[in-house]
């Protein structure tokens, strides 16, 4: 069965700031990656994906993930963070990235600091 | 478009009762999968209905049922409601079940007293 870390409960980084958020997942078989915002109070909003292909992969917002098979990670970053980008993170995976049997991580929450 | 849409918003029970939440799919996706997302967790997969059938599900009792109508709408039924069951929960559609990506709606928040 998959599975996915987060190691970082809270990240706190003061606006302008670079931030990576880490996720690291556990599968014996090829997975399919995603990243979800949540904002308060909100359903989840997808930031990007790895489905194939190039193993940096764009998203809204002005994030990126970089797919890592050999360290099975799929870490998110963003060069210059804004007050608004305060959220709550997740990581996903899946065998399947028609949405059976996602499997979240638990979240990380990032607060952005003026 | 209209995106993922679910009601009610709020939902106050107490133990022992039951609960219908509903589900409207994005336009143009015929596949619904259920979400439970307990307090400062992530979400925990349900199960999933395509064709309305449930196609998958999760690690949840019996108790956690669902149904998928012919319009790709669907609901999900949750029996002898406990402490436990409070949480958000979030319906995604995709499309064809080999859909890339699944959209998700606001969720449904349950409190059970």
């Amino acid at each position: 069965a998959q599975s996915v870390t987060q190691l970082d409960s809270q990240v706190p980084v003061f606006e302008e700031a670079p931030v990576e958020l880490r996720c690291n997942y556990s599968s014996s078989v090829s997975v399919y990656l995603f990243w979800y915002v949540q904002y308060p109070n909100q359903g989840l909003q997808l930031l990007l994906k790895y489905l194939s292909g190039s193993t940096l992969v764009k998203g809204i917002n002005g994030f990126e993930a970089e797919f890592n098979k050999s360290q099975t990670s799929f870490h998110l970053r963003k060069p210059s963070v804004h007050i608004s980008d305060t959220a709550e993170y997740f990581c996903a995976v899946t065998l399947s990235p028609g949405g059976q049997n996602f499997v979240f991580g638990p979240g990380t929450r990032l607060s952005v600091l003026p | 478009d209209a995106g993922v849409t679910q009601s009610p918003t709020h939902l106050i029970k107490t133990r022992g009762q039951q609960v219908t939440l509903r589900c409207s799919p994005k336009s143009g996706h015929d596949t619904v999968s259920w979400y439970q997302q307990a307090l400062g967790q992530g979400p925990q997969f349900i199960f999933q209905y395509y064709e309305e059938e449930e196609r998958q599900r999760g690690n949840f009792p019996d108790r956690f049922s669902g149904h998928q109508f012919p319009n790709y709408s669907s609901e999900l039924n949750v029996n002898a409601l406990l402490l436990g069951d409070s949480a958000l929960y979030l319906c995604a559609s995709s499309w064809g079940g080999q859909g890339e990506t699944q959209y998700f709606g606001p969720g449904t928040r349950l409190l059970v007293l």
